[in-house]
C-alpha cells in the first residue's frame, strides 16, 4: 500500500519567515495530494491541495509543489504569522472521482511554531 | 449551517465494553470515512463508505464495525476486540465530484479505562 513520509516533525520559525514542509510518497498511482492544518483538539482543515496534472498551486501565502518523477510534494508558507502555528499533515490518495479523495494516507505530521 | 457533527466530544468507557461513536453530515455527501489518530501520529483509515448500504475496510479495521443505513449517518462501533481503543476518532465526508475535498468533523476523544 501507499506510504507517506513527512519531514520535519517539528519546525520553529520567526514571524515573517518562510516555512517549508516536505513529503514523499511511494505509490506512483497516487493522484491527489492535500495538505491539512490541525489545531489542538480539533479536526483537520484543508488548506490547499494539488492534483497530479498540476506542478504547482498557490493560494495567497500558501503554495504546494509536486514532483511526480521524484514522488515528492512540498508545502510552502511565506510571511508566517503566529496564527499559522498548528500541526500540518500531508496526505496522498489515488483513484477516480471524489469518493476516492477522502481515502487518504497521511504523513506523520509537522508541528509548526511561529514565534512573534 | 452545513457540516459534519461528531458526538460526543469526549467519551469514557470501561475496558471490555462496546461503544458507538456518532457521525452525521448534512452536506449531502456520498462518501464517509472514519480515521483514528494517536498522539504524535498521522491519521489512519479504519473504514469507509462510498455509497449507502456499502462499506469497505481501511488499513486498521480489526476490532471496529460500521453501518451505512442512511446517506447522512455513518456510526462507528469500537468493540471489545480492539486492543488499544483509546484514541482520537475523526469522521470525514466527500462528494463524488472530481473537484471535491474531504471535510472532517471535530472528532471524538475516546478513553477506555
Amino acid at each position: 500500500g501507499e506510504n507517506v513520509e513527512q519531514h520535519p516533525s517539528t519546525l520553529s520559525v520567526q514571524e515573517g519567515d518562510s516555512a517549508v514542509i516536505k513529503c514523499t510518497y511511494s505509490d506512483s498511482a497516487s493522484n491527489y495530494f492535500p495538505w491539512y492544518k490541525q489545531e489542538l483538539g480539533k479536526g483537520p482543515q484543508l488548506i490547499i491541495d494539488i492534483r497530479s496534472n498540476v506542478g504547482e498551486k498557490k493560494d495567497q501565502r500558501i503554495a504546494v509543489t509536486l514532483n511526480k518523477t521524484a514522488k515528492h510534494f512540498s508545502l510552502h508558507i511565506t510571511e508566517t504569522q503566529p496564527e499559522d502555528s498548528a500541526v500540518y499533515f500531508c496526505a496522498a490518495s489515488k483513484g477516480a472521482g471524489g469518493t476516492s479523495y477522502g481515502k487518504l494516507t497521511f504523513g506523520q505530521g509537522t508541528i509548526l511554531t511561529v514565534h512573534p | 449551517d452545513g457540516g459534519i457533527t461528531q458526538s460526543p466530544k469526549y467519551l469514557f468507557r470501561k475496558e471490555g465494553q462496546n461503544v458507538t461513536l456518532s457521525c452525521e453530515q448534512n452536506l449531502n455527501h456520498d462518501a464517509m470515512y472514519w480515521y483514528r489518530q494517536d498522539p504524535g501520529q498521522g491519521l489512519r483509515l479504519i473504514y469507509y463508505s462510498q455509497i449507502v448500504n456499502d462499506f469497505q475496510k481501511g488499513d486498521i479495521a480489526e476490532g471496529y464495525s460500521v453501518s451505512r443505513e442512511k446517506k447522512e449517518s455513518f456510526p462507528l462501533t469500537v468493540t471489545s476486540a480492539q486492543k488499544n481503543p483509546t484514541a482520537f476518532y475523526l469522521c470525514a465526508s466527500s462528494t463524488s465530484r472530481d473537484d471535491t475535498e474531504a471535510f472532517f468533523g471535530q472528532g471524538t476523544r475516546l478513553t477506555v479505562v
